[in-house]
């Protein structure tokens, strides 16, 4: 059974780094691409960016600039750096496994999210 | 950026109903296009890939069609666990786009 479990500081001040780990527990790890997406309270999704088991990433061109995903292939962990936060990064950030990226690509695992507060 | 539109926004149902939600993508996807669902607190779950293929695990009661630009999600017969909020996803073209969400409330 897979399972993805995040953990990282949930309390941010404007201007610092968000820092997150996702841990992945069960299944291959390099057999797939691993992401981050973001949900403000009560609006929609955005997909943050991915990257695969050779290291290899893939950002929104919206966040770019402050984003990078990085691999620890011996925990079976990814992480995400999101730097000079302000207020409208406040969100619950999950992490996810992407299944069939060359084929039929889909996010078929998540992991339960974390809700960031960005206040001075 | 591929805009995913979704319709409706919301909608009323009743147990036993069928439900329909349309996604309209800005340019052609093929059948690259997913679906998911979410319950308040909860990550999203993923319930169609590939315009139409079930994921394992997911009632038959969910089906997915469509290719193109347009899409549809239908559940033939609403059972309660499924009022919730219906997202849908393009993953033909990077940076990956979701559809505003479509909240099914009960009647």
């Amino acid at each position: 059974q897979v399972q993805l479990q995040q953990w990282g500081a949930g309390r941010l001040k404007p201007s610092e780094t968000l820092s997150l780990t996702c841990d992945v527990y069960g299944g291959s790890f390099s057999d797939y691409y691993w992401s981050w997406i973001r949900q403000p309270p009560g609006k929609g999704l955005e997909w943050i960016g991915e990257i695969n088991h050779s290291g290899n990433t893939n950002y929104n061109p919206s966040l770019k600039s402050r984003v990078t995903i990085s691999l620890h292939t011996s925990n079976n962990q990814f992480s995400l750096k999101l730097n000079s936060v302000t207020a409208a990064d406040a969100a619950v950030y999950y992490c996810a496994r992407e299944s069939g990226h060359y084929d039929r690509p889909r996010f078929d695992y998540w992991g339960q999210g974390i809700l960031v507060t960005v206040s001075s | 950026d591929i805009q995913m539109t979704q319709s409706p926004s919301s909608l009323s149902a009743s147990v036993g109903d069928r439900v329909t939600i349309t996604c309209r993508a800005s340019q052609t996807i093929y059948y690259f296009l997913d679906w998911y669902y979410q319950k308040p607190g909860k990550a999203p779950e993923l319930l169609i890939y590939a315009a139409s293929r079930l994921q394992s695990g997911v009632p038959s009661r969910f089906s997915g069609s469509g290719s193109g630009t347009d899409f549809t999600l239908t559940i033939s017969s609403l059972q309660p666990e499924d009022f919730a909020t219906y997202y849908c996803q393009q993953s033909y073209s990077s940076p990956w786009t979701f559809g505003q969400g479509t909240k099914v409330e009960i009647e």
